[in-house]
């Protein structure tokens, strides 16, 4: 069974940090890039990060460009995200979700259920 | 770069058919067929619907088609169903950088 698991989410206070993990299976995890994105309570998508397939190219969203760094283990399909200085606005649920690169077609075909990491004092 | 533009809600009768637009720049929908949608039940995970503008992934209903032209995409639902009741948002790659979804429509049958 095909299958992405977030955990790592939780509380925690503005200033501080978080890792996040993805484990994949019933995937070649190292056919796909990997991403997170998020979603605040009651609004809509927001693209986080990406990271492509060695794991020696990554993107940022502005929003989270210089907190926030993605990393990724293929010897343990697994996905992370490393969270920094969290600000009140980082309040989400954070999906993990796979895009296929054979061939790349920029879409989400794998979504795990997300983990929620609430910052507040 | 901002979010994609959409209408907040669109809403339609059992069996008949509605469009969401989204709408871009020419720098990401106007330059790149590849925009996808993604249907979100309330609790639920994104599922894709559409992907590279006008293509279904296997198992999602024919019902669902879309389209672009110039730098808006649209996604169409035809003989609405209840269980079409959902969140649909689109996506759109904007260069190598730059990832971007809509800000989502609220889609109810009514």
């Amino acid at each position: 069974q095909v299958q992405l698991v977030e955990s790592g989410g939780g509380l925690v206070k503005p200033g501080g940090s978080l890792r996040l993990s993805c484990a994949a299976s019933g995937l070649t995890f190292s056919d796909y890039y990997m991403s997170w994105i998020r979603q605040a309570p009651g609004k809509g998508l927001e693209w986080v990060s990406y990271i492509i397939i060695s794991g020696s190219t990554t993107y940022y969203a502005d929003s989270v460009k210089g907190r926030f760094t993605i990393s990724r283990d293929n010897a343990k399909n697994s996905l992370y995200l490393q969270m920094n200085s969290l600000r009140a606005e980082d309040t989400a649920v954070y999906y993990c979700a796979a895009m296929a690169t054979i061939p790349l077609l920029w879409y989400f075909d794998l979504w795990g259920r997300g983990t929620l990491v609430t910052v507040s004092s | 770069q901002s979010a994609l533009t959409q209408p907040a809600s669109v809403s339609g009768s059992p069996g008949q058919s509605i469009t969401i637009s989204c709408t871009g720049t020419s720098s990401d929908v106007g330059s790149y067929n590849l925009v996808s949608w993604y249907q979100q039940h309330p609790g639920k995970v994104p599922k894709v619907m559409i992907y590279e503008v006008n293509k279904r992934p296997s198992g999602v209903s024919n019902r669902f088609s879309g389209s672009k032209s110039g730098n808006t995409a649209s996604l169409t639902i035809s003989g609405l169903q209840a269980e079409d009741e959902a969140d649909y948002y689109c996506f759109s790659y904007a260069g190598r950088s730059i990832l971007l979804f809509g800000g989502g429509t609220k889609l109810t049958v009514l």
